[in-house]
C-alpha cells in the first residue's frame, strides 16, 4: 500500500496565478481532508470530501475550492494566488478512527 | 471545535521514558483524544488514539485522566528519532483535526 500520496512535492508560483494540487488517499480510504501549514504552526483545516462532495470547511476564502474523484482521489485548486498562501499542503484520507497524511506539498508564491 | 494545550518544547534523555502532557477542558463525551506527530518537511503521522480507557501499542501508551480533561502520551524509552512535535488532537468522530502547536521534543543523546 502506497499511502497517501500527494503531487506535485514543490511548487513556485506568482501572485494572482492559479494552482492545482494532486492527492491519492490510501486504499480504500473515502474520505480526503486538506490542511495548510504555515512554517512554524499546526496545520489549518481547509476542507474535507467525502461520496465527491464538500462535507465541512474551515475558516478559508472561497479562492480555495476542491473536488473528489469516484476513486477517491482528491484536487485542491487555489485562484488569485496571495503571497500569504505560501505553506505545507497537507492531505489526509481517513478511515476507523485513524487518519494518515501525506507528504504535502510545499507551494511557495513569488 | 474542541481545543487543547500543550506546553511548547520538552526535553529528554535518550533511552529514557518521556510523558508529554494535554489538556482538554472542554472535551465533550463524544470526543476521541488523538496524538500525532511530525518530523521536519513530514505529514503529521499517526501515533495513537483513545476515548476513555488507557491505551498501548507498539509506538507509545496513552493515559486518560477519569475525567478525560487531560491525557499523558508515554514514550517508554526515547531515541533520537522521537525528536518531533507532538500534536494531542480530538475528533468528534468527523475528522476535522484541529491542531494547536504542539510540544517540540527534543531528545538529547
Amino acid at each position: 500500500d502506497a499511502g497517501v500520496t500527494q503531487s506535485p512535492t514543490h511548487l513556485i508560483k506568482t501572485r494572482g496565478q492559479q494552482v492545482t494540487l494532486r492527492c491519492s488517499p490510501k486504499s480504500g480510504h473515502d474520505t480526503v481532508s486538506w490542511y495548510q501549514q504555515a512554517l512554524g504552526q499546526g496545520p489549518q483545516f481547509i476542507f474535507q470530501y467525502y461520496e465527491e462532495e464538500e462535507r465541512q470547511r474551515g475558516n478559508f476564502p472561497d479562492r480555495f475550492s476542491g473536488h473528489q474523484f469516484p476513486n477517491y482521489s482528491s484536487e485542491l485548486n487555489v485562484n488569485a494566488l496571495l503571497l500569504g498562501d505560501s505553506a505545507l499542503y497537507l492531505c489526509a484520507s481517513s478511515l476507523r478512527r485513524e487518519a494518515f497524511f501525506g507528504q504535502g506539498t510545499r507551494l511557495t508564491v513569488v | 471545535d474542541a481545543k487543547t494545550t500543550q506546553p511548547n518544547s520538552m526535553e529528554s534523555n535518550e533511552e529514557e521514558p518521556v510523558h508529554l502532557p494535554c489538556n482538554h477542558s472542554t472535551i465533550s463525551g463524544t470526543d476521541y483524544i488523538h496524538w500525532y506527530r511530525q518530523l521536519p518537511s513530514q505529514g503529521p503521522e499517526y501515533v495513537i488514539h483513545g476515548l476513555t480507557s488507557n491505551v498501548n501499542n507498539r509506538m507509545a501508551s496513552l493515559a486518560i485522566a477519569e475525567d478525560r480533561k487531560s491525557s499523558t502520551l508515554i514514550l517508554h524509552r526515547a531515541t533520537l528519532r522521537d525528536a518531533a512535535v507532538y500534536y494531542c488532537i480530538l475528533d468528534s468522530g468527523t475528522y476535522k483535526y484541529i491542531f494547536g502547536t504542539g510540544t517540540r521534543l527534543k531528545v538529547l543523546a
